[in-house]
């Protein structure tokens, strides 16, 4: 089966650099997902990788390790509407079919 | 470019009546297609996924269904609702490549059962 950990609540003030770890154990693995999802609506896609190393999307980063089997989504220069949900989905099987983690809760303070 | 369409955004139903939730996407084709639900405070449940007309795996027994009859359709349906499957339902579509991999969701349906 398939298991994706992440922690549950975080808090970061404006302005500052937050990291949210996941880490899966999964087989036929096919690559990492991270969503951001605010309250009552729908995950939007933030970024995936299927190879290990650090992919930069302006303020959003995204890092996969195979072998450890670990991943983080890296946010900088924080802003209030940053605070939401962010998903962690492994993708595995060959129907690539994410799995969740339970999300993290990011709460971004002034 | 793809969209997805996901209907009716809220839903109020009673206990035992039927269900309908209808999923499109458009601008791909052939695209992989799940039905997942959340429910309150709980991480993203998959229910289903279809690799093409007509092919629905199911990924936990429950009390619904999925049908898939047109290559960019996806109907998750119910002839009895339990309370327990009030919840906020999503479907999602996925694109797989060596040039671009995403994934998905449609806006939603929230399913309250009374």
């Amino acid at each position: 089966g398939q298991n994706i950990d992440q922690p549950t609540e975080m808090t970061a003030t404006e302005g500052a650099i937050v990291q949210i770890n996941c880490t899966y154990q999964t087989s036929g693995f096919n690559g990492l997902f991270w969503y951001q999802q605010h309250a009552g609506e729908a995950p939007t896609f933030l970024s995936y990788n299927v190879l290990d190393g650090l992919e930069e999307k302006g303020r959003f980063s995204s890092f996969l390790s195979r072998s450890k089997g670990y991943s983080y989504l890296l946010l900088k220069e924080l802003q209030m509407k940053d605070s939401a949900s962010y998903l962690c989905a492994a993708a595995s099987g060959g129907s690539y079919i994410p799995t969740f983690g339970r999300g993290t809760s990011l709460i971004v303070h002034p | 470019s793809q969209t997805i369409h996901q209907w009716p955004a809220t839903l109020v139903q009673p206990v035992g009546s039927p269900l309908s939730l209808e999923c499109t996407v458009e601008g791909t084709s052939n695209p992989n297609l799940y039905w997942y639900r959340q429910a309150a405070g709980r991480g993203l449940q998959l229910l289903f996924y279809s690799v093409g007309i007509g092919q629905i795996s199911s990924e936990v027994p429950q009390n619904l269904s999925a049908s898939r009859p047109q290559d960019r359709q996806f109907i998750l349906s119910s002839k009895k609702l339990l309370l327990s499957d009030s919840g906020f339902y999503l479907c999602a579509w996925s694109v797989w490549g060596r040039a671009r991999t995403e994934a998905f969701f449609g806006q939603g349906t929230r399913l309250t059962v009374v």
